[in-house]
């Protein structure tokens, strides 16, 4: 299977910072990658697919970037309603694997 | 606009079967992929497998031996059944479309509301 590793697990940071979450492929996925945001109690939301194309009523502070085997999602400027787990997910193998989440805290 | 809803019981005893069912309404279930994930405290989210409207189904290799995804589409359902399941087979499990555009598939939306289902004798 391929293995998605995300960086920090866990962040807090002020509104209006500049956030960045790194996910990292154990092998190269193109640009079949997918984020996630995740709300307690609730089902995780597309945010971003291909990489880096913005899901249809997605806030544009979102975007997402890379190829291969490293990516990134970025938050512009930080929003309360931004607070949740955000997941990567790689579609490059028919086996879809995600990564374990980066939890983003409102400080 | 298309919406998921899963259903089942929520409750399992060791070695049975866990099956659940996926009612989708707003849209048809062709000619879409659907798919059943998992998510539990220790492992995170998990892909269980994908079906095709067709009937064509993927699994998740580490779950294959005991994992069948079904379609129903006249009545706009799919189905997953787990057999032989323990402690270990706890989870929130959510049935989601796998989208596809541009000749490309994969990514997961919508997602149904998710149901926790508890492996206890």
């Amino acid at each position: 299977d391929i293995q998605m590793t995300q960086s920090p697990s866990a962040l807090s940071a002020s509104v209006g910072d500049r956030v960045t979450i790194t996910c990292r492929a154990s092998q190269s996925i193109e640009s079949w990658l997918a984020w996630y945001q995740q709300k307690p109690g609730k089902a995780p939301k597309l945010l971003i697919y291909k990489a880096s194309s913005l899901e249809s009523g997605v806030p544009s502070r979102f975007s997402g970037r890379g190829s291969g085997t490293e990516f990134t999602l970025t938050i512009s400027s930080l929003q309360p309603d931004d607070s949740a787990t955000y997941y990567c997910q790689q579609y490059n193998s028919y086996w879809r694997t995600f990564g374990q989440g980066t939890k983003v805290e409102i400080k | 606009q298309v919406q998921l809803q899963e259903s089942g019981p929520r409750l399992v005893r060791p070695s049975e079967t866990l099956s659940l069912t996926c009612t989708v309404s707003g849209g048809s279930v062709s000619p879409h992929y659907w798919t059943w994930i998992r998510q539990s405290p220790g492992k995170g989210l998990e892909w269980i497998g994908a079906i095709f409207y067709s009937g064509s189904a993927n699994y998740n290799p580490s779950l294959e031996s005991r994992v069948t995804i079904s379609v129903d589409t006249s009545k706009n359902q799919f189905a997953l059944r787990l057999t032989s399941v323990t402690a270990a087979d706890t989870a929130v499990y959510y049935c989601a479309r796998e989208y596809c555009s541009g000749g490309a598939c994969g990514w997961f939306a919508p997602w149904g509301q998710g149901t926790l289902v508890t492996v206890s004798s």
